[in-house]
């Protein structure tokens, strides 16, 4: 069974902290994303990668940063940790002319 | 600009039959989606259109008119496993990216 998997399911964290949050697929994707869900605003998009060691930002880059140096990972980097960060943050592949994504499911971050 | 609008929440009885409305405006458009996300789970793919007209997949059908900048999920026999959050979302062209809009939670009354 293909597989998106975050490393973690719920995490907390202490303001200020760099916090990682891995992301691994099994399925040889080419494209990887990352976005985060809130309440009343959806799903959007934070980075996205269409390959090892490319990056692009999407449209709510700021405060994170990524990394991708093997294609089956790909690494969201909090610098400093705020409250705002608080949210749920999904994780998703695709190969470059797919339709449609596979998710992981998602990684519950809390910043005290 | 660019935004999606759907309801935030819908309630239909076991059995029946449910149609969840999605709008969008868009500066380009390279298809629409809709994906099934039940609480606390990942989101799965349910659908996709990119040339207007009805796609059927078992129980749940999707529709698209683009000049009208509007879709359409149509859920049948509805059944309590139904009972989830329904996102549309739009791939602008020349991405893989999408934009989605906030979700549609769809409570399956017995």
């Amino acid at each position: 069974d293909v597989k998106v998997t975050q490393s973690s399911r719920y995490l907390v964290k202490r303001t200020g902290e760099k916090v990682f949050l891995e992301c691994v697929q099994d399925m040889d994707h080419e494209n990887m994303f990352w976005y985060r869900q809130d309440p009343g605003l959806g799903l959007r998009l934070i980075y996205f990668s269409y390959d090892v060691k490319m990056k692009e930002k999407g449209d709510i880059p700021e405060g994170y940063s990524v990394s991708r140096e093997k294609k089956e990972r790909f690494s969201l980097i909090l610098e400093s940790a705020s409250t705002n960060q608080t949210s749920m943050y999904l994780c998703a592949s695709s190969f470059k002319g797919a339709r449609s994504y596979t998710f992981g499911s998602g990684t519950r971050l809390t910043v005290v | 600009g660019q935004n999606i609008d759907q309801p935030t929440e819908m309630t239909a009885t076991e059995g029946a039959i449910v149609q969840i409305n999605c709008t969008y405006q868009t500066s380009g458009f390279n298809g629409l989606f809709w994906y099934q996300q039940h609480a606390g789970e990942a989101p799965t793919f349910l659908s996709y259109n990119v040339l207007d007209g009805l796609e059927e997949k078992g129980r749940f059908s999707s529709f698209l008119s683009r000049s009208k900048g509007y879709s359409y999920l149509l859920l049948k026999e509805l059944q309590m496993k139904d009972s989830a959050s329904y996102l549309c979302a739009v791939r602008r062209a020349g991405t893989y990216k999408y934009i989605f809009g906030t979700g549609t939670r769809l409570k399956v009354l017995a």
